[in-house]
């Protein structure tokens, strides 16, 4: 089973439309978890980082079930500067690397 | 201020050369990460400093890759012999520090390397 896993899309959604995407992870010790969206040949950029208790930026609530390994991603009233590929992204708590999923791709149509 | 800088942009070598990519991490960034990114998929690590010394070297794929960080800064990531398989986006982050709640990663634009 791979680290981090992703539904890879992609998700075609008119503008206005709200989208959820999910990960699971498998490793039990991660302690960090963050969003990050990448543009089409450009570097990802943190969206948010993801609480135990989901906290909410705007349109995007993220959510985190530490017992079933699982993240979530709600973005409402979607924009088409939405459109990009959302990565889920795990530490661990002493200085290790990030374990990118593969992403998941948004596209939102006029 | 400024961002993670990271160049060349683009590089294109030939199977068997040498490259250097350089990373310039956003200043007072004591955290430096090497990720590899192919088509289609997320980045996959390589390497991480802390400060000078290479805190995690677990992703570097094979011998034929090196990094160094000699003053704690500017991190030059080394291939040797490329391969074609070796062509991707090799993307530099930066964070405040490895852990804790600063541990947020900043990535620089990538250098495209392509091997032919």
């Amino acid at each position: 089973r791979k680290e981090v896993e992703q539904d890879p899309g992609p998700f075609n959604v008119p503008e206005g439309a709200t989208v959820a995407f999910n990960c699971t992870y498998s490793n039990s010790a991660s302690q960090s978890f963050f969003w990050y969206r990448q543009d089409c040949r450009k570097e990802p950029k943190l969206l948010m980082s993801v609480y135990s208790s989901g906290n909410e930026d705007g349109r995007f609530t993220a959510q985190l079930n530490r017992a079933s390994q699982y993240i979530s991603l709600l973005i409402r009233d979607s924009k088409l500067s939405d459109s990009a590929t959302y990565l889920c992204v795990l530490a661990g708590n002493y200085g290790q690397n990030f374990v990118f999923g593969p992403g998941t791709r948004l596209s939102v149509l006029p | 201020g400024a961002g993670v800088s990271q160049t060349p942009s683009n590089k294109v070598t030939e199977k068997g050369k040498y490259v250097e990519l350089r990373c310039d991490p956003i200043s007072g960034h004591t955290a430096l990460y090497w990720y590899r990114q192919s088509l289609g998929q997320g980045p996959e690590f390589l390497i991480y400093f802390q400060g000078t010394g290479a805190a995690d070297d677990s992703g570097l794929p094979n011998d034929r890759f090196f990094a160094v960080r000699p003053e704690g800064s500017v991190s030059t990531l080394k291939i040797q012999r490329t391969e074609r398989g070796d062509s991707a986006v090799y993307l530099c982050a930066s964070s405040l520090k490895s852990s804790g709640s600063q541990n947020t990663q900043y990535f620089g634009p990538g250098t495209r390397l392509t091997v032919l």
